[in-house]
């Protein structure tokens, strides 16, 4: 199954620095999301996206949706320590069976350094 | 509180034996989503469900199986048919119009 590219897929930074994050795909998405996992809990919902060139924040979370739709990005300002965890794109396209379905990015990694 | 849940948190299994992963949600949603994620992993898709009484395979469905009996609940049986069941596995819903998925706490499942 496919999943989008995520990128990067790891990164330490320091506290109080700034973070970016981007999703590409070959696929046109009519939706981009963005979400945050920490350990062994599901994937809590940051922002959501519905058109292309829309830039959306929540509060230190600033998120774009590409203008190819092929591509979204996430920013985070500031970070601090409770910002740790695995963070996801989402892509959403109608299936062939008419239904829609949601492409996963791989992840990115973040751990901050206080 | 509005919400999905998925039951219980961890779940060991012999080999062997079939197991049923519970998710519940109060939220009306008419779609329901499972995904299985595996360690340093995405999420990939195993089943979803757009209505009651209706559901189509996702991209790894071989060796699980899913019901719709009512629009809160969503199981996913995993059978002995899969071959490597241990992982997280986290069950979504969303709305009618689909834009936006809200996750359940995840269950993870040891075989043992």
């Amino acid at each position: 199954g496919q999943q989008l590219n995520q990128s990067p897929q790891s990164m330490f930074i320091q506290e109080g620095e700034d973070v970016s994050m981007n999703c590409t795909s070959s696929s046109i998405f009519n939706t981009w999301l963005w979400y945050k996992q920490d350990p062994g809990e599901g994937p809590v919902l940051l922002i959501a996206l519905y058109k292309a060139g829309e830039l959306t924040s929540n509060g230190r979370l600033t998120a774009q949706f590409g203008i190819t739709r092929k591509d979204s990005f996430l920013n985070i300002s500031a970070s601090i320590p409770s910002d740790v965890g695995i963070y996801f794109c989402a892509g959403r396209r109608p299936s062939t069976s008419g239904t829609y379905k949601y492409i996963f990015g791989t992840g990115t990694r973040l751990k901050v350094l206080a | 509180d509005g919400g999905i849940t998925q039951s219980p948190k961890y779940l060991f299994r012999k080999e062997g034996q079939n197991v049923t992963l519970s998710c519940e949600q109060n939220l009306n949603h008419d779609a329901m989503y499972w995904y299985r994620q595996d360690p340093g992993q995405g999420l990939r898709l195993i089943y979803y469900s757009q209505i009651v009484n209706d559901f189509q395979k996702g991209d790894i469905a071989e060796g699980y199986s899913v019901s719709r009996e009512k629009k809160e609940s969503f199981p996913l049986t995993v059978t002995s048919a899969q071959k490597n069941p241990t992982a997280f596995y986290l069950c979504a819903s969303s709305t009618v119009e689909q834009t936006e998925a809200f996750f359940g706490q995840g269950t993870r499942l040891t075989v043992v």
